[in-house]
């Protein structure tokens, strides 16, 4: 079985700011985790993804995510937000190593609302 | 297309009403899920195709709840005799198959049941 959890429902920071959100897993098997992002009545879009490679991860838009395996923990960050970063960020994880019926699921967390106050 | 496409993109209905909502994924996508999104609240998985077959099940809510997929492409999932907690947006993703990795997800298909 696999889960999500992501701590803070919503976040607020003001611009240039530093943010961080945060995402704890677990997983049977060893994961793929991803961040998403969806932009208001939209779909969702991947941010970045960790699949074994490189434990730090950077994706689009100036975001990036370290896998830490000890604390199962896949959080994201952005040295310098920008107001056109108010979204909202979902944590994934995949058991795409997984044989048999779920492989290829993925699990998502409640997702973190991010707003970016001028 | 380009991307997933989903229709329709609202959709009013009556309480006891019967919905179909359609998914068209990205051309060669063998993988096909669908997603119900709550407000406030994350995506709860509901179905996943691999081609045609449907190994995982597990998330349809109700015997309500049934989904299709014909012809390895667009699926279609049908909700009977809706109640006002079916009211969600529906997203369908795609993905390349096992093991690929990230899903491509359409907008969405916002369901409201008076």
């Amino acid at each position: 079985a696999q889960s999500v959890t992501q701590l803070g429902s919503h976040v607020s920071v003001s611009e240039g700011a530093l943010v961080l959100l945060r995402c704890n897993y677990s997983s049977s098997v060893p994961p793929y985790l991803f961040w998403y992002v969806q932009y208001p009545n939209q779909g969702l879009q991947l941010l970045l993804k960790y699949t074994s490679a490189a434990t730090l991860v950077k994706g689009i838009n100036g975001f990036e995510a370290e896998f830490n395996k000890s604390q199962t923990s896949f959080h994201l960050r952005k040295p310098s937000v920008h107001i056109s970063d108010t979204a909202e960020y979902f944590c994934a994880v995949s058991d795409e190593r997984q044989a048999g019926t779920n492989a290829g699921k993925s699990t998502f967390g409640d997702g973190t609302t991010l707003t970016v106050k001028p | 297309g380009a991307g997933v496409s989903q229709s329709p993109s609202n959709k009013v209905t009556e309480k006891g009403k019967d919905v179909e909502l359609r998914c068209d994924p990205i051309s060669g996508h063998t993988a096909l899920y669908w997603y119900r999104q709550s407000l406030g609240q994350g995506l709860e998985f509901l179905i996943y195709f691999q081609g045609n077959s449907a190994p995982d099940k597990s998330g349809l809510p109700s015997d309500r709840f049934s989904a299709e997929r014909t012809g390895g492409s667009v699926s279609t999932l049908t909700i009977q005799r809706t109640q006002q907690e079916d009211s969600a947006v529906y997203l369908c993703a795609s993905s390349l198959g096992p093991g690929s990795g990230e899903l491509f997800f359409g907008e969405g298909s916002r369901l409201t049941v008076l």
